[in-house]
């Protein structure tokens, strides 16, 4: 069984720019929650999508969006990139109505901003 | 709200040592606790989940175990390799609905098993 997978793992962006990541989750899947990661604030947590609907959202600026599709793969998007955005953004599955819920990760994207 | 702290932030250690990594988290009404392992540039790998009714859980030569009156969970490893030398980090969970869903993570602590 296919694991999380992310795309691309690298990104070099200037300031003001937008980016958009994207993530597959291990079939069957049907949730995907999104987290960035930095040296100095670990990490946190962005939102979480299943059936094609936003169901949770951490404390992140509305500059970050994010959408999931029919099959379950999901794009996160950052628009007007500043500085601080730079980090790895993990993106993990998780099946949705049951009792253990055990979250897989992706490997991440390393986005870099200039 | 929930804070989730790890002890010691780094560690270093002569291979075939055993050693336990600390977890404390401020509230104990989690649903469950999961450690990850990541390796430098790397995603997460799951390790061991404890669920709140579960009071540890084992995978080979891990050990997790979860004591949620005093806010704590440790990770025992066994006759360490440097192989095992990466940051380790745990999450809580306060439920398996809405908002609680999400992860609440320490910041990790830092493993190097010296051969």
């Amino acid at each position: 069984k296919a694991g999380v997978t992310q795309t691309p793992r690298y990104l070099i962006k200037t300031r003001g720019q937008q980016v958009t990541l994207s993530c597959s989750p291990i079939s069957g899947h049907r949730s995907v929650s999104w987290y960035q990661q930095t040296p100095g604030q670990g990490l946190q947590f962005l939102f979480e999508y299943f059936s094609e609907t936003q169901r949770n959202k951490g404390n992140f600026p509305g500059r970050f969006s994010g959408r999931q599709f029919s099959n379950s793969r999901s794009e996160m998007n950052v628009s007007t990139l500043e500085l601080g955005d730079s980090a790895l953004y993990l993106c993990a599955s998780s099946l949705v109505g049951v009792e253990v819920n055990e979250q897989f990760f992706g490997p991440g994207t390393r986005l870099t901003v200039l | 709200k929930q804070e989730v702290t790890q002890i010691p932030a780094a560690l270093s250690v002569p291979e075939g040592e055993n050693l336990v990594l600390n977890c404390s988290f401020t509230d104990s009404a989690i649903y469950n606790l999961q450690w990850f392992r990541q390796d430098p540039g790397k995603g997460l790998t799951s390790l061991l989940l404890i669920q709140s009714s579960q009071r540890e859980q084992t995978s080979g030569r891990l050990n997790a175990s979860l004591d949620k009156s005093s806010g704590r969970s440790t990770l025992y490893i066994a006759a360490s390799q440097p192989g095992d030398s990466a940051t380790y980090l745990c999450a809580a969970q306060r439920g398996n609905a809405g908002n609680n869903r999400k992860l609440i993570w320490g910041l990790g602590t830092s493993l190097a098993v010296n051969p």
